[in-house]
């Protein structure tokens, strides 16, 4: 089944305490992205890459790191999360953009706490 | 940046009826994409519609249609024999078709309930 992946589901921190948001697609897609949603803002895109090694910032990328060192993942790293990190994350992924009008594929979210 | 807005953040409709959602963006480019993303409670992003910006036919997908106004920048979602299922939130979002096109932006969110 063709699907994007994370996890975990739920996590609840505390602040400083480094952590990892796996991501995983399994259609060849070269483009993924990662979103935090959050009440009233809707969803804003923090990173994203469009193929292996390549990477740039969406709208909110402070406080967040990526890495795409194969195709299929592209983990979400808070190295020092702080509570107003607390939201929904989406992973994404799609044929490479440019070209073609694909829509993009999102995995079934993450809740992070961060108390 | 380019903004999406949805000014509805709440909706209701009967079942059966008939109700429009609104969305309007901001861009000063002639090429890009507009979608409808549905949310229901499970979470789950999931495609409604989509429209590309250099077609002047409104996108249809069964219940499911736009009206895209690209002079106004409006892009509404209309949605037919409203279903129970349709409940959700709902979003509009925006790519850019030449520059910055791996960037999406998306509006807050209008939540849809269906009453039966």
């Amino acid at each position: 089944e063709a699907q994007v992946t994370q996890n975990p589901r739920y996590l609840i921190t505390v602040t400083g305490k480094k952590l990892t948001v796996t991501c995983s697609q399994n259609m060849n897609h070269e483009y993924m992205s990662w979103y935090r949603q959050d009440p009233g803002l809707g969803l804003r895109q923090i990173y994203y890459s469009m193929n292996v090694e390549v990477t740039d910032k969406g709208d909110v990328p402070e406080g967040y790191k990526v890495s795409r060192k194969e195709k299929r993942n592209f983990p979400l790293i808070l190295e020092s999360p702080s509570p107003n990190q607390t939201s929904l994350y989406f992973c994404a992924s799609s044929p490479y953009l440019a070209g073609d009008r694909y829509e993009q594929f999102f995995g079934p979210g993450t809740r992070l706490t961060v108390l | 940046a380019q903004t999406v807005t949805q000014s509805q953040p709440e909706m209701s409709v009967q079942e059966a009826e008939t109700v429009t959602l609104s969305c309007t963006y901001d861009t000063s480019e002639s090429d890009y994409y507009l979608f409808w993303y549905k949310q229901p409670p499970s979470r789950q992003m999931i495609l409604v519609i989509r429209q590309e910006a250099y077609k002047q036919q409104n996108a249809t997908e069964n219940r499911f249609s736009v009206n895209f106004q690209k002079a106004a920048k409006s892009f509404s979602l209309k949605i037919s024999d409203s279903q129970l299922g349709d409940a959700a939130m709902y979003f509009c979002a925006y790519r850019s078709e030449s520059f910055n096109f791996n960037k999406f932006y998306f509006g807050s969110g209008t939540k849809l309930n269906v009453k039966p």
